[in-house]
């Protein structure tokens, strides 16, 4: 069974350019996340979708961030304008819908923004 | 006050050593909890879930102590490759998310 897969694995941009994240979950998984780690902090939660609704979006830092999961299936984030600290690797993690908090994740994108 | 606090360490150990890492998290809500892996550039993967009673994966023993708010990972008879990072993670404070909530890792170096 293929895993969760995203893209880009990195993305180089510079400040007030735009960039979009793609996660594909694992196959069947109704549960999608995506998290993020900045430079020596913590990993962090921005937000759940289930399907295609946004269950919780709390972790979202600012407007600047857009998540989408058309279809209830891969989700993008989009991030403009980027500003410098945006940089860090965004995670993306899929579970099933049996209430398990198993959660898998992906390999990451590393953006950096200069 | 973090949720998670952790140990950043590092913890360099020998092989074959048993080293314990310790995590305390300020929620009392918490439901779930668990310890997850990461290696130096990769995800997070699930290294195991703990439970009040204690539970046990080969070498690895895991405990949670909800009075104290207070969860620990043992590792005995130490590896090359159970160097990495420990990630102590709280899940399921209730509500409609499975949001996970990150300590910021313990790093482990087991020496040969």
């Amino acid at each position: 069974e293929a895993g969760v897969t995203q893209f880009p694995s990195h993305s180089v941009i510079e400040k007030g350019q735009t960039v979009t994240l793609r996660c594909d979950p694992i196959s069947g998984h109704d549960n999608l996340y995506w998290y993020r780690r900045v430079m020596g902090k913590e990993i962090k939660f921005l937000l759940h979708f289930v399907k295609e609704s946004k269950q919780d979006e709390s972790g979202m830092p600012n407007n600047r961030f857009l998540a989408e999961r058309t279809g209830g299936t891969y989700s993008t984030l989009k991030v403009q304008p980027a500003e410098l600290e945006d940089s860090g690797v965004y995670f993306c993690a899929s579970s099933p819908r049996d209430g398990s908090y198993e959660q898998y994740f992906g390999p990451g994108t590393r953006l950096t923004v200069t | 006050r973090k949720e998670v606090e952790q140990d950043p360490g590092p913890f360099n150990v020998p092989e074959g050593a048993t080293v314990a890492f310790n995590c305390t998290y300020s929620n009392s809500a918490s439901q779930s909890f668990f310890w997850y892996r990461q290696d130096c550039r990769k995800e997070p993967k699930l290294l195991m879930s703990v439970y009040s009673s204690g539970n046990e994966d080969g070498r690895f023993t895991a405990q949670l102590n909800r009075a104290s708010q207070y969860i620990s990972l043992l590792i005995r008879d130490s590896k090359l490759s159970d160097s990495a990072t420990y990630l102590c993670v709280l899940g399921g404070y209730g509500g409609a998310t499975n949001k996970l909530i990150f300590g910021t890792g313990t790093l482990l170096a087991v020496q040969p």
